[in-house]
């Protein structure tokens, strides 16, 4: 079975600041990695995604994540935190069974972000 | 390009009454998913449908729950009779194909309070 683990179910950060949310998967095959964010009463917006090209994903709003295998990793990282990032981030893993395409998400880290 | 769109935004229920709920997946898109999302947890897929045909339902209780997507595009999830432990955000997604490494689109979500 597939899974995700985030480690830190609230983070905060100074505006400016770097921001490091992390994940870590558990797959005996190869994953297909996402990272989803949340704000307020909306729905999950895509922020990057992992399909087994290059190791390193560019997101939108300056997010990043890099695919370490040796270390089952899939961290979020931005350089500098803005007010505006603060929200929920979840990662996710996409499983194909064949019949069907299926994402496990991760419990979500809340992100603060302070003056 | 419009997204999902999800009806009602907000229900509140006692236990023991039925609800439904509406989405209207992004046009094109052949996939659609249900997901609940309870507090403090990341969502949890509940149903899968490829076009009108069911592809995953797995994890959708299905003494009380049921989905429905007519003609292959709008769905309707039903909670009859619903539960204390029903209560959660219901989130509708949409992608295009059924491949495990597309973006699946997300509604605003239908957040049920069971009383």
């Amino acid at each position: 079975a597939q899974s995700v683990t985030q480690l830190g179910s609230h983070v905060s950060v100074s505006e400016g600041a770097l921001v490091l949310l992390r994940c870590n998967y558990s797959s005996s095959v190869p994953p297909y990695l996402f990272w989803y964010v949340q704000y307020p009463n909306q729905g999950l917006q895509l922020l990057l995604k992992y399909t087994s090209a290059a190791t390193l994903v560019k997101g939108i709003n300056g997010f990043e994540a890099e695919f370490k295998k040796s270390e089952t990793s899939f961290h979020l990282t931005k350089p500098s935190a803005h007010m505006s990032d603060a929200a929920e981030y979840f990662c996710a893993v996409s499983l194909n069974t064949g019949t069907a395409s299926k994402l496990t998400f991760g419990t979500g880290t809340r992100l603060q972000v302070t003056l | 390009e419009a997204g999902v769109a999800q009806s009602p935004r907000y229900k509140i229920i006692e236990k023991r009454q039925s609800v439904a709920f509406w989405c209207n997946p992004i046009s094109g898109h052949a996939t659609l998913y249900w997901y609940q999302q309870i507090l403090g947890q990341g969502p949890k897929l509940l149903i899968q449908f490829q076009n009108n045909g069911v592809v995953d339902d797995s994890q959708l209780p299905k003494d009380r729950f049921s989905a429905e997507r007519l003609k292959g595009v709008d769905s309707t999830l039903k909670i009859q009779p619903a539960k204390l432990e029903d209560s959660a955000v219901y989130l509708c997604a949409s992608s295009l194909v059924r491949a495990p490494t597309d973006t699946q689109y997300f509604g605003p979500g239908t957040r049920l309070t069971v009383l």
